[in-house]
């Protein structure tokens, strides 16, 4: 079973920081995906990555496979990416195993 | 991109009643959905693999009599809580995608229900 883990598991940051979360797993995978659940409870999928780097606005993901570790920054935070941040990895053919989350909280 | 509606979002009823959730996908064809159970601050937890035309996949723990899944079309999902008790109150979400073909997950909003 691949162990997820997060850090930090909370996180409160001003606006406009530069905001880091990490993820590690303990098996390998051939993809992860970032996931951004609002605090109504609904999931964006924000990133699938299986090797390298990702940008998509104000939001970067890489990926180390070796390593197995993979990082979501955030950009000039603002208040409305204040959310839980989860990362999933998985294999081809099996389901996703979901980290603890990580809680942003951006203050104005 | 691919959308899924889930319906409803929220149920307060009471001890003993059996509550249906809804997962529709709009404008792509599901052969498999997953459904998620998450406790308050907790990781989301997958409870079954719901395939169309064939009998959902359950993890272990999860019972399969008292989550009953229906998968009988490629855009529609279903989960029924039997005889729902305080201890079933949960976040529900379903979603589509990843898995086998390794494809984006598209979430639905979740279903909060309360078990009085």
């Amino acid at each position: 079973k691949n162990e997820v883990e997060q850090s930090p598991q909370n996180l409160t940051a001003q606006e406009g920081e530069f905001i880091t979360i990490n993820c590690s797993y303990s098996v390998g995978i051939s993809a992860l995906h970032w996931l951004q659940q609002h605090p109504g409870g609904g999931i964006v999928s924000l990133f699938m990555l299986s090797s390298g780097k990702k940008k998509h606005g104000r939001l970067i993901a890489t990926i180390n496979i070796q390593e197995k570790h993979s990082s979501l920054h955030i950009t000039a935070s603002h208040p409305r990416d204040s959310a839980v941040y989860i990362c999933a990895p998985h294999n081809y053919g099996q389901n996703f195993v979901f980290g603890p989350g990580t809680r942003l909280s951006v203050l104005p | 991109g691919a959308v899924v509606s889930q319906h409803p979002s929220r149920v307060i009823c009471k001890s003993g009643t059996s509550v249906k959730i809804e997962c529709r996908s709009l404008d792509f064809q599901a052969t498999t959905m997953f459904w998620y159970r998450q406790f308050p601050k907790k990781s989301l937890m997958l409870m079954a693999t719901s395939n169309e035309g064939s009998k959902a996949t359950y993890e272990q723990g999860v019972e399969k009599d008292k989550f009953l899944i229906n998968h009988a079309s490629l855009t529609l999902s279903t989960l029924t809580v039997t005889s729902a008790h305080p201890e079933d109150s949960s976040f529900y979400i379903c979603s589509f995608g990843g898995g086998v073909s390794n494809q984006p997950q598209h979430f639905g909003d979740g279903t909060r229900l309360s078990i009085l």
